[in-house]
């Protein structure tokens, strides 16, 4: 099976744009997560999706969003963009939802805001 | 909180020695995942292992779990330099998201 997708996997924003990133899952997953990862926080819980339905959100401001597709691809959205929301964006596919089993992680996307 | 705490941060050992590290959290979970990450890059699943089960071993890694101190730890026997990398436990509350703990960096020395 192929692993879990994202893109892109680098990319360099000004502050203030808008930005979209992308994830496709493992096949058959319909569980979709989205953590960000940056040196001070961590790997912080951004939200999960599972069968189009959003099912935990982690505590992060409104201008982060998600959505996800009837082929369980899932995209996330950060909208006026902050110095401080440059970080690794990981997506995590599963089985189920929330933490019951592993999550297969994608290589992330790299943002940098500048 | 709701996060782990691995200890130690860092561990640095030579090839051929073993390397443990430490997960501690507060409030009963449903389970417990470890994941390595390599350099910034995606994080990889080690092992999951339930409130009920005590052990796990997966090749050269072997996971306990002691829920009366809610304390896990992984342990690495017979240390490659391929493992250097970053260790993270990863907590499951009533099979709700997973949260991730701070991780603890290892280096191993050829």
């Amino acid at each position: 099976k192929a692993g879990v997708t994202q893109t892109p996997r680098y990319l360099i924003k000004t502050r203030g744009q808008q930005v979209t990133l992308s994830c496709s899952p493992i096949s058959g997953h319909r569980s979709v997560s989205w953590y960000q990862q940056t040196p001070g926080q961590g790997l912080q819980f951004l939200f999960e999706y599972f069968s189009e339905t959003q099912r935990n959100k982690g505590n992060f401001p409104g201008r982060f969003s998600g959505r996800q597709f009837s082929n369980s691809r899932s995209e996330m959205n950060v909208s006026t963009l902050e110095l401080g929301d440059s970080a690794l964006y990981l997506c995590a596919s599963s089985s189920s939802s929330g933490g019951a089993h592993e999550q297969y992680f994608g290589p992330g996307t790299r943002l940098t805001v500048t | 909180s709701q996060q782990g705490e691995e200890d130690p941060q860092a561990l640095s050992i030579q090839e051929g020695e073993n390397a443990t590290m430490n997960c501690s959290y507060k409030t009963s979970i449903n389970n417990l995942q470890w994941y390595r990450q390599n350099s910034g890059r995606g994080l990889v699943h080690l092992i999951l292992i339930r409130s009920n089960e005590r052990e796990k071993h997966s090749g050269r890694l072997r996971v306990t779990l002691d829920t009366s101190k809610k304390s896990s730890s992984l342990l690495i026997t017979a240390s490659r330099a391929a493992d250097t990398a970053s260790y993270f436990c990863a907590l499951s509350y009533n099979t709700d998201k997973l949260i991730f703990g701070t991780g603890t960096r290892l280096q191993v020395f050829p």
